[in-house]
């Protein structure tokens, strides 16, 4: 049982690169969501799907992508990175309603120069 | 200030010592989810409350709806308990989750 899946692990980027992290997992979960986490501050949410063909945005969507064309997989693309988005994302996914349980994923160490 | 307070922002303990970690909040809430993330790792979640108490192995996690308040505790603390432990609360207004800046515990042998 995999759980969510993440990669790449850790990434190092030229400002104006773009990239996509891919996020995937095998549990049929309606809700997922990308966060990023920076030294000192909470895990911060990015966006987030509540099923195959919607997304929302989160508390800091600027530079960041999301689609949701499966309820698998949950790519969170980045169109041209710059050095503010330098941090470790996680993905995470949990059923719908508040008595879900969250499962993240291993994180992905983005580093962008 | 922040909507979750957790404290104290860094622990050091014993082998064997019993561990508490605070969390308090001041938003309604539907849930409040305790996550644990070892150094250089992921994060697993551990409880999610919203009333009462739970208890796994070592680990209970007890939450007080009226008081805002959660409280997670270690007993007979081991090394390998060394993690960040981390608090989150899902907001009732808004259903999104709200984290704590984490509690860096260290058990020394």
């Amino acid at each position: 049982n995999a759980g969510v899946t993440q990669t790449p692990k850790f990434q190092v980027l030229k400002t104006g690169q773009s990239m996509t992290l891919q996020c995937a997992q095998d549990m049929n979960h309606e809700y997922m969501s990308w966060y990023r986490q920076d030294p000192g501050m909470g895990l911060r949410l990015i966006h987030y799907s509540v099923g195959a063909g919607i997304t929302d945005q989160g508390e800091v969507p600027n530079g960041y992508n999301v689609s949701r064309s499966t309820t698998e997989d949950f790519p969170l693309r980045l169109l041209s990175a710059a050095p503010s988005q330098t941090s470790v994302y996680f993905c995470a996914s949990k059923t719908q309603g508040w008595t879900g349980e969250l499962f993240f994923g291993e994180g992905s160490r983005l580093t962008v120069l | 200030k922040n909507e979750v307070e957790q404290s104290p922002q860094n622990l050091t303990a014993q082998e064997g010592e019993f561990i508490t970690i605070n969390c308090s909040y001041s938003v309604g809430i539907s849930a409040l989810h305790w996550l644990q993330q070892h150094p250089g790792g992921g994060i697993v979640s551990l409880f999610m409350l919203s009333s009462g108490k739970k208890k796994h192995g070592r680990l209970i996690a007890t939450i007080n709806i009226q008081e805002k308040h959660s409280s997670l505790h270690i007993t007979a603390s081991h090394p390998r308990d060394s993690a960040v432990y981390i608090c989150a609360v899902r907001s009732y207004n808004t259903d999104k989750l709200i984290f704590g800046t984490g509690t860096r515990l260290q058990v020394f042998p």
